[in-house]
């Protein structure tokens, strides 16, 4: 049964880097029918997605936060992780990593059909 | 960037009885990218329904998702106790998420 497992620290001062890690169990990420992403959620901003990642490495990110994420995968370790730089307050949100599916039989589709239970992260000044 | 409206914000509505949620985009989409999730809170949010309208796996036949273009809705049957919580729906497009702000279906 696959279960996604989000880590790290929940209070980051500002200015400094934000890190998470998506520990995922019952799969192993290389199955290449998938990506996996990271969506953070905010009172003020409600569901954003940050960005995704093959096993292989391939990343896209959100263009609203490509100039501060990195995404990165370590596949002997199932998991993959996020780095968030020069944090302010607007990105205290609970982060969310996800699983994304791109296929359903032969038709595309693009959504996250299993998620970690989330972890809240603050930016302190 | 395609921007989600859903509307209600709020629906109010007693068990035993019909919801009907829509997700307007501000330009034509494809179906196959469309989906909805149910949130309660303190959870993480559930897929219940991709490609516009095929429901996930475990969701019942009571959630529906239909559509196209600029207009999608997803219509609870009947509603029951659990089915009261937030309804986000979420687009792909040009290699970017987008997700709806969210309608929130309480007991009446």
């Amino acid at each position: 049964q696959l279960q996604l497992q989000e880590s790290g620290s929940g209070l980051v001062k500002s200015a400094e880097t934000l890190s998470l890690t998506c520990t995922v169990s019952g799969v192993s990420m290389r199955d290449n029918s998938y990506y996996w992403g990271w969506i953070r959620q905010s009172p003020g901003k409600g569901l954003e997605w940050i960005g995704s990642i093959y096993y292989s490495g391939s990343t896209y990110y959100n263009p609203s936060l490509k100039s501060r994420v990195t995404i990165s995968v370590d596949t002997s370790k199932n998991h993959f992780s996020l780095n968030l730089n020069s944090v302010t307050a607007a990105d205290t949100a609970v982060y969310f990593c996800a699983r994304q599916i791109e296929r359903s039989g032969w038709s595309p589709v693009a959504c996250f059909d299993s998620w970690g239970q989330g972890t809240l992260v603050t930016v302190s000044s | 960037e395609i921007v989600l409206t859903q509307s209600p914000g709020t629906l109010s509505l007693s068990p035993g009885e019909r919801a009907t949620l829509s997700c307007r985009a501000s330009q034509s989409v494809s179906s196959n990218y469309l989906a909805w999730y149910q949130q309660k809170p303190g959870q993480a949010p559930r897929l219940l329904i991709y490609g516009a309208s095929s429901r996930a796996t475990g969701i019942p036949d009571r959630f529906s998702g239909s559509g196209s273009g600029t207009d999608f809705t997803l219509t609870i049957g009947r509603l029951e106790p659990e089915d009261f919580a937030l309804y986000y729906c979420q687009h792909y497009g040009n290699s970017l998420f987008t997700f709806g702000p969210g309608t929130k279906v309480e007991i009446k």
